[in-house]
């Protein structure tokens, strides 16, 4: 158990569709983390919370909205995606942000998203 | 631009030989390289984190090595097995926001 959850592990949605993914860490980091993976690319880190203040912006399209409610929690607010959307989506925390302090990321399993 | 990279994108190695991993990355103004493993449609976990003040980590069967100065870093495993097959990736954190992660080496241990 790598100590960070996310829900659905799953999940399948028409371009007008919204959805929400979950991500929980029981780890009592400060930051938390949205990553996208492609197939064939490299991680693309999304969003970065510290202290639940988003502090950097990937320029990522703003069908996706992050929310952060506290330290614990990270939701991804989906709303009409494109198929080139369809990937990985894996939420990771950290006891420091990079750039400071300890900053060792741990992920979860992510939610594997189809975009019909 | 600061870029990571891994080659070969895939390795094939008999049970129970040593082999190396390579990550190379263009910006020697590193802050901490971290290696990760990542089995196929799950997350990564985190194998070993190096800061730039250190030369390598162990951890039982893996080293890892960080190289500022020729912009490199190996991952070494020893005695392999086939519990061992996996995608391996390397990720540079160059001080700001980010870790910047290279797409990864597809391991497979042969029986």
């Amino acid at each position: 158990e790598t100590g960070v959850t996310q829900t659905p592990r799953h999940l399948v949605m028409g371009m007008t569709n919204k959805k929400s993914l979950k991500c929980e860490q029981h780890l009592g980091h400060n930051a938390m983390y949205w990553y996208k993976q492609s197939a064939k690319k490299p991680l693309e880190l999304m969003f970065v919370y510290n202290f639940k203040e988003q502090t950097e912006n990937n320029s990522v399209p703003s069908r996706f909205s992050p929310e952060c409610p506290n330290s614990s929690h990270l939701f991804l607010h989906l709303h009409t995606l494109q198929p080139e959307d369809s990937a990985l989506y894996l939420c990771a925390s950290s006891q420091d942000p990079p750039g400071a302090g300890y900053n060792e990321q741990f992920f979860g399993p992510g939610t594997r998203l189809t975009v019909l | 631009k600061q870029e990571v990279t891994q080659i070969p994108a895939a390795l094939s190695v008999p049970e129970g030989e040593n082999l190396v991993l390579n990550c190379s990355f263009t910006d020697s103004a590193i802050y901490n390289l971290q290696w990760f493993r990542q089995d196929p449609g799950k997350g990564l976990t985190s194998l070993l984190l190096i800061q730039s003040s250190q030369r390598e980590q162990t951890s039982g069967r893996l080293n890892a090595s960080l190289d500022k100065s020729s912009g490199r870093s190996t991952l070494y495993i020893a005695a392999s097995q086939p519990g061992d097959s996996a995608t391996y990736l390397c990720a540079s954190n160059f001080g700001n926001e980010k870790l910047t992660f290279g797409t990864g080496t597809r391991l497979t241990i042969i029986p």
